[in-house]
């Protein structure tokens, strides 16, 4: 079936310790999205690719990158995770830009210690 | 800031009652979406309404949507135990530049059996 997958499920990092996320889509979707989702919160958008343009949200801090290599892959990079950076991160494609129905993956859950 | 409000931030009932789920938002839009997400997972799109739509079903989802008064309702008939999750409304914008969802902070159904 087509999808939207997320490796890993779940994520343990040292605080400062760089880690990166990974997000996979056989949906063949235009834009990608990378959300980060805390406990009982709404999504907050990070960031997001229109093919290969990228777009970062103006608070979305300078601590976390973001990298698609090619249409199927998108990447969350955290430089040096902080205890705020511990959330659910959820990826997300849609066909296009014209704002309909997004896909949503499973998430990572990154915890920082 | 969110786009999005919900009402209530939670509810609980018993099986085979109907469940109301309320979102009110702040600009103009062109459509609201519906998704579900249960506890440790992603986003699932429910429905999607359009601006100049005022009520949409699918299957036991019921969405109502009154652009005068910028609030949308999600009406759930016969709920049952699986729909213990938490739903999201999300808003696209007028004159959104890049289909940039916005997501209410959620409501918390749980429906005892």
């Amino acid at each position: 079936d087509a999808m939207v997958i997320q490796n890993p499920r779940y994520q343990v990092t040292q605080f400062g310790k760089p880690v990166t996320l990974s997000c996979s889509q056989t949906l063949n979707h235009n834009v990608m999205y990378w959300y980060q989702q805390k406990s009982s919160q709404a999504p907050k958008l990070l960031f997001h690719y229109y093919d290969k343009d990228f777009n970062n949200e103006a608070d979305t801090p300078d601590n976390f990158q973001s990298r698609r290599p090619n249409t199927s892959f998108c990447f969350l990079d955290i430089r040096s995770p902080g205890l705020g950076d511990a959330a659910m991160y959820l990826c997300a494609t849609s066909r296009d830009n014209r704002g309909g129905r997004q896909y949503f993956g499973p998430g990572t859950r990154l915890t920082v210690l | 800031s969110q786009q999005g409000e919900e009402d209530p931030q939670a509810l609980s009932i018993q099986e085979g009652e109907n469940a109301t789920m309320n979102c009110s938002y702040k600009t103009s839009i062109n459509n609201l979406q519906w998704y579900r997400q249960n506890s440790g997972r992603g986003l699932v799109h429910l429905i999607l309404i359009r601006s100049n739509e005022r009520e949409k079903h699918s299957g036991r989802l019921r969405v109502t949507l009154d652009t005068s008064k910028k609030s949308s309702s999600l009406l759930i008939t016969a709920s049952r135990a699986a729909d213990t999750a938490s739903y999201f409304c999300a808003t696209d914008p007028f004159n959104n530049a890049g289909n940039m969802l916005t997501f209410g902070g959620g409501t918390r159904l749980m429906v005892k059996p």
